[in-house]
C-alpha cells in the first residue's frame, strides 16, 4: 500500500493564479481531509469528506474549494491564490467507523504564493 | 482562541532520560485524545491516543496521562532516544459525528541529546 500520496511537494504561484493540490489514498477510507500548517499554529481544518459525493467545511475553508468524486481522491483547488495561502498543506483518510480512528497522513505540499 | 495549547515551543532531554511534553485544552466537549510525532519534511504520524473515560494509556516506551479536571494532558516518554527527536503534536477530537475534526496544539520541539 501506498498509504495516502500527495502531489505535487512544492509549489510556488503568483497571486491571483489557480491550482490544484492533488491527494489520493489506496486504504479504502471513507474519511478523508485537508489541514494546513503554519508556523506557531499548528495544523487546521480546511475542508473534509465522509464519503464520495459529501465534504464539508473545516475551521478555515475560506479561498478553498473540494470535491470527492471517488473513494479514493480528494483534490483540494485554491481559485485565486492569495500569499496568505502560504503554508504547509496535508491530506489525511482514516476509517468512518464508530469509535475513534487515528488518521493517516500524506508528506505534505509545501506551496509559497508571491 | 487556542482550544489545544503547548505552552512549550521546544524542549531538550539528555538520551535516557524522562521526556515530558504537555498539552493543555480549553473544551470541555472533547473526549478523545492523540499525541502525533512529525519529523522534516514528513506528515505526521500517529503515537498513541486515549479516551476520556480514561486516565493512562501505555504503549512501550510512551505512556499518555489525562487529568480531566485540569484539562491536562501530558506524553511521557522513557527512555528517550536520539530518533524520538522530531515535533510532538497533541490532537483532540469530540464525540459521535466531530469524531475525525481534529483540534491540533501548535507542536513541541522534542531534542533528545545523545
Amino acid at each position: 500500500n501506498a498509504g495516502v500520496t500527495q502531489t505535487p511537494k512544492f509549489q510556488v504561484l503568483k497571486t491571483g493564479q489557480s491550482m490544484t493540490l492533488q491527494c489520493a489514498q489506496d486504504m479504502n477510507h471513507e474519511y478523508m481531509s485537508w489541514y494546513r500548517q503554519d508556523p506557531g499554529m499548528g495544523l487546521r481544518l480546511i475542508h473534509y469528506s465522509v464519503g464520495a459525493g459529501i465534504t464539508d467545511q473545516g475551521e478555515v475553508p475560506n479561498g478553498y474549494n473540494v470535491s470527492r468524486s471517488t473513494t479514493e481522491d480528494f483534490p483540494l483547488r485554491l481559485l485565486s491564490a492569495a500569499p496568505s495561502q502560504t503554508s504547509v498543506y496535508f491530506c489525511a483518510s482514516s476509517y468512518l467507523r464508530t469509535g475513534h480512528n487515528e488518521q493517516f497522513f500524506g508528506p505534505g505540499t509545501r506551496l509559497t504564493v508571491l | 482562541d487556542q482550544q489545544v495549547k503547548q505552552n512549550s515551543p521546544s524542549l531538550s532531554v539528555q538520551e535516557g532520560r524522562i521526556s515530558i511534553l504537555n498539552c493543555d485544552y480549553t473544551n470541555s466537549m472533547f473526549d478523545y485524545f492523540l499525541w502525533y510525532k512529525k519529523y522534516p519534511a514528513e506528515g505526521p504520524t500517529f503515537l498513541i491516543s486515549i479516551s476520556s473515560i480514561k486516565d493512562k494509556n501505555e504503549d512501550g516506551r510512551f505512556t499518555v496521562f489525562l487529568n480531566k479536571s485540569a484539562k491536562h494532558l501530558s506524553l511521557h516518554i522513557v527512555p528517550s532516544q536520539p530518533g524520538d527527536s522530531a515535533v510532538y503534536f497533541c490532537a483532540a477530537s469530540g464525540a459521535d459525528g466531530s469524531a475525525r475534526q481534529l483540534t491540533f496544539g501548535s507542536g513541541t520541539q522534542l531534542t533528545v541529546l545523545p
